[in-house]
């Protein structure tokens, strides 16, 4: 049972556009939704992250937009760079060790 | 520091051996946390530790077994090892205090 659906699996984006990565969660009971950021061969690493009580938080080129009443969150990336090609997770956090429940992953290439 | 450490980088296994991950950290974190990634499926948490002498189960605990003896490390065990443990496994871990979770480099592990 996938509590946390990202879409889409992957992305392919042209050098200074924009790259737009969606999730969905069903409980209510998360708390707090990041997103990480991995390159091949390393760990994730965190990107930005947003709380419930926000619409809205932007860090950068990089933003999340989240929507608390259809649970959906999104991350933008705007004037998207060939260093950004990683792959991206959304997450969300429920339970007293903060426990992260993951999405599956988008594969971003941004293409010089 | 070097952050959130995990040795070995990468073992292959015949299915019923057993093994050991170790996780250690150098920053002084309560929550440390052990999780497994599969391909199109994200990262899922096996078990975590809240504290030195106590861990929990996480969505995927079956097969492994963990434990936090001192604060800067986290034990991951597999005792009969079968082809589908063959995954990435990485720790991660975490003030008390707050939400971002670092992640190890992560261990490469392939049971045949």
């Amino acid at each position: 049972q996938q509590q946390v659906k990202q879409s889409p699996q992957s992305l392919i984006v042209q050098k200074g556009g924009i790259s737009i990565i969606n999730c969905a969660y069903e409980n209510t009971a998360f708390d707090y939704f990041p997103w990480y950021q991995q390159f091949p061969g390393k760990g994730p690493a965190l990107l930005i992250a947003i709380r419930p009580d926000v619409s809205e938080k932007k860090e950068g080129r990089f933003t999340i937009s989240f929507n608390k009443s259809a649970k959906q969150f999104s991350l933008h990336i705007m004037d998207s760079q060939p260093g950004d090609s990683a792959t991206y997770f959304c997450a969300a956090s429920t339970g007293s060790a903060r426990q992260l429940t993951f999405g599956s992953g988008t594969q971003l290439t941004v293409l010089p | 520091n070097a952050g959130v450490t995990q040795t070995p980088k990468f073992r292959v296994l015949k299915t019923g051996q057993s093994m050991t991950l170790l996780c250690a950290q150098d920053m002084n974190h309560e929550y440390m946390y052990w999780y497994r990634q599969d391909p199109g499926m994200g990262l899922r948490l096996i078990h975590y530790s809240v504290g030195e002498g106590t861990t929990a189960k996480g969505e995927v605990p079956d097969g492994y077994n963990v434990s936090r003896l001192k604060k800067q490390n986290f034990l991951l065990g597999l005792e009969s090892a079968a082809p589908s443990q063959t995954s990435v496994y990485f720790c991660a871990s975490s003030l008390s205090t707050s939400y971002e979770q670092y992640f190890g480099p992560g261990t490469r592990l392939t049971v045949t």
